[in-house]
């Protein structure tokens, strides 16, 4: 079965240090992965995607991810965290075999501390 | 241009009462899928539609259906309400198949769903 999975509930960061928020996954086939976020009282806004090509992948308000196909990973990260990056992030990954569902991980909140 | 818009925004409701949702799709956008985000969970697939017809289900019983009008907006009924049914119900379009590649999904801000 596919499968997402983020280890880790919550990520604490000093704003201005680099941040990662970890996600690995499970498919059968090649993924194609995702990472949405989410503010309080919003919906999921969408970030970046892998498909294929280039393993770094460059996203909306400076975020990055990198796809491992060797570990099944897609991390997310950026360089430099900001006070209003403070959300909930969101891996996904789209499930080929059942071709128009995308599964969602449990979420990590990430904190941005001033 | 406007984005994905749900009503209503909460809702109360008692179990074995019935709702509806609603889900405007975002311009442009023919393919309407709904998730259920239950609390410290992430989104769960409830179903597709896409040109009028369920094109695919999630793991959810027959209490939940939907409906997709010509103007590509959507409904999601949830008959006999359970108190686990109490959610964020989140809508999602985008464009197309689907078969294409990997679709970005644009979702509105959801429908709070209290089941007391």
């Amino acid at each position: 079965a596919q499968s997402v999975a983020q280890p880790e509930d919550q990520v604490n960061v000093a704003e201005g240090n680099p941040l990662t928020v970890k996600c690995t996954y499970s498919v059968s086939g090649n993924p194609y992965l995702f990472w949405y976020v989410q503010y309080p009282n919003r919906g999921l806004q969408f970030l970046l995607k892998y498909i294929t090509g280039d393993n770094l992948v460059k996203g909306s308000y400076g975020f990055e991810a990198e796809f491992n196909k060797s570990q099944t990973s897609f991390h997310l990260k950026k360089p430099s965290a900001l006070v209003s990056d403070s959300a909930l992030y969101f891996c996904a990954v789209r499930d080929m075999s059942f071709t128009y569902k995308y599964i969602f991980g449990t979420g990590t909140r990430l904190k941005v501390l001033a | 241009d406007a984005g994905v818009t749900q009503s209503p925004t909460h809702l109360i409701k008692t179990r074995g009462q019935q709702v509806t949702l609603r889900c405007s799709p975002k311009s442009g956008h023919d393919t309407v899928s709904w998730y259920q985000q239950a609390l410290g969970q992430g989104p769960q697939f409830i179903f597709q539609y896409y040109e009028e017809e369920e094109r695919q289900r999630g793991n959810f019983p027959d209490r939940f259906s939907g409906h997709q009008f010509p103007n590509y907006s959507s409904e999601l009924n949830v008959n006999a309400l359970l108190l686990g049914d109490s959610a964020l119900y989140l809508c999602a379009s985008s464009l197309g198949t689907g078969l294409s590649g990997a679709n970005v999904l644009t979702f509105g801000a959801g429908s709070r769903l209290t089941v007391l």
